[in-house]
């Protein structure tokens, strides 16, 4: 069964240093997504991005995070200088069609920012 | 008005139990309501969803009520088991757009 991945399961990091986020959506999916969870909580909306380019994001998108999808495989989430706050699972999703409803998530990367 | 409410928060089942998850909503223009599951360390999974032109969807033991006109939508486990044990999440989207979930109910199924 195709499935989304990522990769690191785990990483921790000091506050302040950047860290980038992978994954590897399903292959033939067109709209990809990150979502976090914060420990014990619901998971929260990030951002969506379908055409190489962000389609919605949240407030928590702030500048401090950015996406891209470097080589048509792969989709990134980087934050630029982490803060403890940004401590949380993160999920990364990916769907086939607009109004196509499942969306298939990743088993996340844990980010710890100490 | 993106907000989707859940409850509770934990539930405690017995083996053979039928586990109730309730959830409601604000916004109208929300036309699809999926659950997932959640197990420990795992990302969620779709479980079974619904969209507001149907009351009730059922598939296996798992059902979802749906009330357009209460705005609320809810999750049955018939026979519930051990292995149900996880955490569950209702959620909502508006067509195209991202999903809004739910805060979570914690699922535990004792033998």
């Amino acid at each position: 069964e195709p499935e989304v991945t990522q990769t690191p399961s785990h990483q921790v990091t000091q506050m302040g240093q950047e860290v980038i986020l992978r994954c590897v959506p399903i292959s033939n999916h067109l709209y990809f997504y990150w979502y976090r969870q914060i420990l014990g909580q619901k998971v929260e909306f990030l951002v969506s991005f379908y055409n190489n380019e962000i389609s919605e994001k949240s407030e928590i998108f702030d500048d401090q995070f950015s996406v891209e999808r470097p080589d048509g495989s792969n989709f990134t989430l980087k934050i630029r200088s982490t803060k403890l706050e940004d401590s949380a699972m993160y999920f990364c999703a990916s769907k086939w069609g607009s109004n196509t409803g499942e969306l298939f998530f990743g088993e996340g990367s844990r980010l710890t920012v100490l | 008005q993106q907000q989707v409410k859940q409850s509770p928060q934990s539930l405690i089942v017995q083996k053979g139990g039928i586990s109730i998850i309730n959830c409601a909503y604000e916004n109208t223009a929300f036309d699809y309501f999926p659950w997932y599951q959640q197990f420990p360390g795992k990302g969620p999974a779709l479980l079974i969803a619904i969209r507001p032109d149907v009351s009730e969807k059922k598939e296996g033991r798992f059902t979802i009520s749906f009330n357009k006109s209460a705005k609320q939508f809810s999750l049955h486990i018939m026979d519930s088991q051990p292995g149900d044990s996880a955490t569950y999440f209702c959620a909502a989207s508006t067509p195209g757009n991202m999903l809004t979930f739910g805060g979570g109910t914690r699922l535990m199924v004792k033998p």
